[in-house]
């Protein structure tokens, strides 16, 4: 089992849908938790980092931790077709530990 | 703030040859950089994990003697791939963390190195 699951898509949605990605954790002792957006053929770009559980909110991105239940979202408000790009999430430990990422999902957002 | 270059953004090269690549934090220190491995429509592979002034540490399965790691300063850190092969082909990312220490630093990611080994 890897210790970072996100499901790759690809995710296809409407112009202005709600957008809602995941991923599931099995190493209960991350504590930091990172959404990265990645356009074709660039570096990933940092969109949320959130410590421990709970939400946080930025413009049009929330991220939302609950480690009882080891899972994190990201939820992307009135998508844009600009919000097509690929997402991992990523966590480490507090031991200042390599950051683990999963898949990556591809979403693409229809005019 | 928090931006990171990469030099050069893609390169051909011979089988045989060595390749260089750049990785620069712009606008901050950074006592760590990493450096990644990513194929098409996959996630980021961790290679190796360098801190300035000391000698790099490398993830299970890479090569150390293959792919070199130098980080002479706070804002340069170098992956030389040597003797490339085709299967050494793929997207380089290097990132930085962002300025302090603890594991609360994040890292910033470069805008990635593609190789094409022919």
């Amino acid at each position: 089992q890897k210790e970072v699951e996100q499901d790759p898509g690809p995710l296809s949605v409407p112009e202005g849908a709600i957008v809602s990605l995941n991923c599931t954790y099995s190493n209960s002792a991350f504590q930091y938790f990172m959404w990265y957006r990645q356009y074709s053929r660039k570096g990933p770009e940092l969109l949320m980092y959130t410590y421990s559980s709970g939400n946080k909110e930025d413009g049009r991105f929330t991220a939302q931790v609950d480690k009882s239940s080891k899972y994190i979202s990201l939820f992307i408000r009135d998508s844009q077709p600009s919000d097509s790009a690929t997402y991992l999430c990523a966590m480490k430990d507090n031991q200042g530990g390599k950051l683990i990422f999963g898949q990556g999902t591809e979403l693409s957002v229809k005019p | 703030g928090a931006v990171v270059s990469q030099h050069p953004s893609w390169v051909i090269c011979k089988s045989g040859t060595s390749v260089k690549i750049e990785c620069r934090s712009l606008d901050f220190q950074a006592t760590t950089m990493f450096w990644y491995r990513q194929f098409p429509k996959q996630s980021l592979m961790l290679m190796a994990t360098s801190n300035e002034g000391s000698k790099a540490t490398y993830e299970q399965g890479v090569e150390k003697d293959k792919f070199l790691i130098n980080h002479a300063s706070l804002t340069l850190s170098t992956l030389t791939v040597t003797s490339a092969h085709p299967e050494d082909s793929s997207f380089y990312i290097c990132s930085a963390s962002g300025g302090g220490t603890g594991p609360q630093e994040t890292q910033y990611f470069g805008p990635g190195t593609r190789l094409l080994v022919l």
